[in-house]
């Protein structure tokens, strides 16, 4: 089956300018988390949904940042005035939530640069 | 503070030797989980073996065998017989709690296997 998709799979955008980047997640997960990984640096966590609660937005560096989930599917982060710290790989990742260790699927990431 | 830490950014490994690749953690949670992801070049997040802090013997997958000393709050990844394919960053990771499924990454080890 399908796995996590993103699009684009790159970015590259003016500073100031307003991005979304999108996450299709694998069919039937129930948990969506988005992720960034700056160059050299390991994962650092944005946001996350689960089912109908509320998201946790605990992770999200400003409130340039936001995300939403449609339908329990497909979720779109968005930045707003992009500033070229922004510049990141987004990583979206999927779960099934339904065993102790609730392995998370990542998908191929969007790279987004702002000049 | 750092919720994971990984001291080591970089290693080298003979082929077919193994090689163990060091994680420590830091939380006050009873129920909590240990993931190790491999990320090759090509950038895409590879589930590689997970511990729960109430599992009482070390995981294993494949080659793949983790050292949990829960007193010492490390959870150390060994690659058994290593491969040319290995060759990718090691990020450890933590789920904290029951319920609350977002990671919390290490900074990564990179690792070189030499033919």
């Amino acid at each position: 089956g399908a796995g996590v998709s993103q699009s684009p799979s790159n970015k590259v955008t003016e500073k100031g300018k307003d991005v979304e980047l999108r996450c299709d997640p694998i069919s039937g997960h129930t948990a969506l988390y988005w992720y960034r990984q700056s160059l050299g640096q390991g994962l650092e966590f944005l946001i996350y949904f689960q089912g109908n609660s509320a998201p946790d937005k605990s992770g999200l560096p400003s409130d340039r940042f936001s995300a939403e989930r449609t339908g329990g599917s497909v979720s779109t982060l968005t930045i707003q005035r992009t500033q070229q710290e922004d510049s990141a790989v987004y990583l979206c990742a999927s779960s099934l939530v339904t065993s102790s260790y609730n392995e998370q699927f990542f998908g191929p990431g969007t790279r987004l640069t702002v000049l | 503070a750092q919720k994971i830490t990984q001291t080591q950014p970089g290693m080298f490994v003979q082929e077919k030797e193994a090689v163990t690749l060091d994680c420590t953690y830091d939380t006050s949670d009873q129920s909590y989980g240990l993931f190790w992801y491999k990320q090759p070049s090509s950038g895409e997040m590879i589930f590689l073996i997970y511990q729960g802090s109430y599992d009482e013997q070390n995981a294993t997958e494949g080659r793949y065998s983790l050292n949990f000393q829960k007193a010492r709050k490390s959870a150390n990844l060994v690659i058994s017989a290593s491969q040319l394919g290995d060759s990718a960053m090691y990020f450890c990771a933590m789920r904290e709690g029951w319920g609350d499924y977002k990671l919390s990454f290490g900074a990564g080890t990179t690792v070189t296997v030499r033919a």
